[in-house]
């Protein structure tokens, strides 16, 4: 098991509803980036934080947008929900410069 | 577009077989190759990772082969256990840690 929390576990709204997730990364890692998982698919790079910064985005669009908090933790907000946002989301902690991140568990999204 | 593609899409071995899994990239851009295993409910766990100066990798039945000149590389898990079966996904990175997944491989191995 890493030590890379999110929460909620589990998530229902309805489309056009904003939605925030959340992530706790592992202890001494400074990195946090958020990936969506659609069902039977890979993870797909949403966007990286650093120091509290947007350090790389992959092809999403502005209503996905992030925070990351001097503890490292970071959040993932998403508006204008739309059904196709259904999928499960996961973080990712790693250290700048090197190269394995640890995944948490994942927040399933369904949008009604 | 697939950055990186990965193939089978599933996969089904008998116990005690060789599992292989390929996977191929185009983006000479990429440095960094893992493949992560994944269990339903659960996030991706890191299995075994090469960088591109190196042909092969072996940790306990995990192998990695990586072909540059091709842009392909590949998953062996010899002796495939019960226990292995899950979702097998490779992936490469560009830069500050941006990864591509492949789609991922199914594998149920048979007792």
């Amino acid at each position: 098991e890493t030590g890379v929390t999110q929460s909620p576990t589990h998530l229902i709204k309805t489309r056009g509803q904003q939605v925030t997730l959340r992530c706790s990364s592992q202890s001494g890692h400074n990195t946090v980036s958020w990936y969506q998982q659609a069902l039977g698919q890979g993870p797909q790079f949403i966007f990286q934080y650093y120091r509290e910064e947007e350090n790389g985005r992959g092809n999403f669009p502005p209503r996905f947008s992030g925070l990351q908090f001097p503890n490292y933790s970071s959040e993932l907000n998403v508006n204008a929900l739309e059904l196709d946002d259904s999928a499960l989301y996961l973080c990712a902690s790693s250290t700048q410069g090197q190269e394995t991140q640890y995944f948490g568990p994942g927040t399933r999204l369904l949008v009604l | 577009q697939q950055q990186v593609k990965q193939s089978p899409q599933s996969l089904i071995v008998q116990k005690g077989g060789i599992s292989i899994i390929n996977c191929a990239y185009e983006n000479t851009a990429f440095d960094y190759f893992p493949w992560y295993q994944q269990f339903p409910g659960k996030g991706p766990a890191l299995l075994i990772a090469i960088r591109p100066d190196v042909s092969e990798k072996k940790e306990g039945r995990f192998t990695i082969s990586f072909n540059k000149s091709a842009k392909q590389f590949s998953l062996h898990i010899m002796d495939s256990q019960p226990g292995d079966s899950a979702t097998y996904f490779c992936a490469a990175r560009k830069v500050f840690n941006k990864f591509y997944f492949g789609s991922g491989t199914k594998l149920n191995v048979k007792p």
